[in-house]
């Protein structure tokens, strides 16, 4: 079955670290988006990227840095800069430019801050 | 900058009840507006899209409505059953925004047996 796969479930991370998440997708889908849901919050957009080697910041890139050197994965590094890094980051994936198909999300990475 | 609320931000009914979430957008350039459930700790399931150019879709016990001129969309669901619990979410894609979605802040829905 097709699908989008983020690992690992839970992260922990220590001050001064970077962690990175993994995001992967068998879709075939150009465009894929990382999003960072607080409690009780609706999403909000990190980084996304419509195609391989291209990328864009979205509403809250700051302490965060994303790679995309092939169309099946967009890895996300929080970087020692978050100072606030504790959420729940999920990853999704779209047909480029096709507004009348839904994003399809993976299951979410917790990250939390020892 | 585009703003989506949702109202209630959480609702509680017996099981049986119709019941009726709202959504309202700042920003009525859009490309579609989109509901998703969420179960608590898990990712996002897409339940309804519309398009800016209809006016509705329905799927089982599902309606969704979109007046795009006054910004509010409306997620209907009939006859709700304990299996309905979970968060409930709707976000727009702007026409300038290259297929992002903004999103509201959710409605916690619980239905009692």
């Amino acid at each position: 079955d097709g699908g989008i796969t983020q690992s690992p479930k839970y992260l922990f991370r220590k001050e001064g670290q970077n962690v990175t998440l993994s995001c992967e997708q068998n879709l075939n889908h150009d465009a894929m988006y990382w999003y960072r849901q607080d409690p009780g919050q609706g999403l909000r957009l990190i980084y996304y990227s419509q195609i391989v080697n291209d990328f864009q910041k979205g509403d809250i890139a700051e302490g965060y840095s994303v790679s995309r050197e092939k169309k099946e994965s967009f890895p996300l590094t929080v970087t020692s800069a978050q100072k606030n890094p504790t959420a729940f980051y999920l990853c999704a994936s779209s047909i480029a430019g096709a507004t009348h198909r839904p994003q399809h999300f993976g299951d979410g990475t917790r990250l939390s801050i020892l | 900058k585009q703003e989506v609320t949702q109202i209630p931000a959480a609702l509680s009914v017996p099981e049986g009840e119709n019941l009726v979430l709202n959504c309202s957008f700042t920003d009525s350039a859009i490309y579609n507006l989109q509901w998703f459930r969420q179960d608590p700790g898990k990712g996002l399931t897409s339940l309804l899209l519309i398009q800016s150019s209809q006016r509705e879709q329905t799927s089982g016990r599902l309606n969704a409505s979109l007046d795009k001129s006054s910004g509010r969309s409306t997620l209907y669901i009939a006859a709700s059953q304990p299996g309905d619990s979970a968060t409930y979410l709707c976000a727009v894609i702007n026409n300038n925004a290259g297929n992002m979605l903004t999103f509201g802040g959710g409605t916690r829905l619980m239905v009692k047996p």
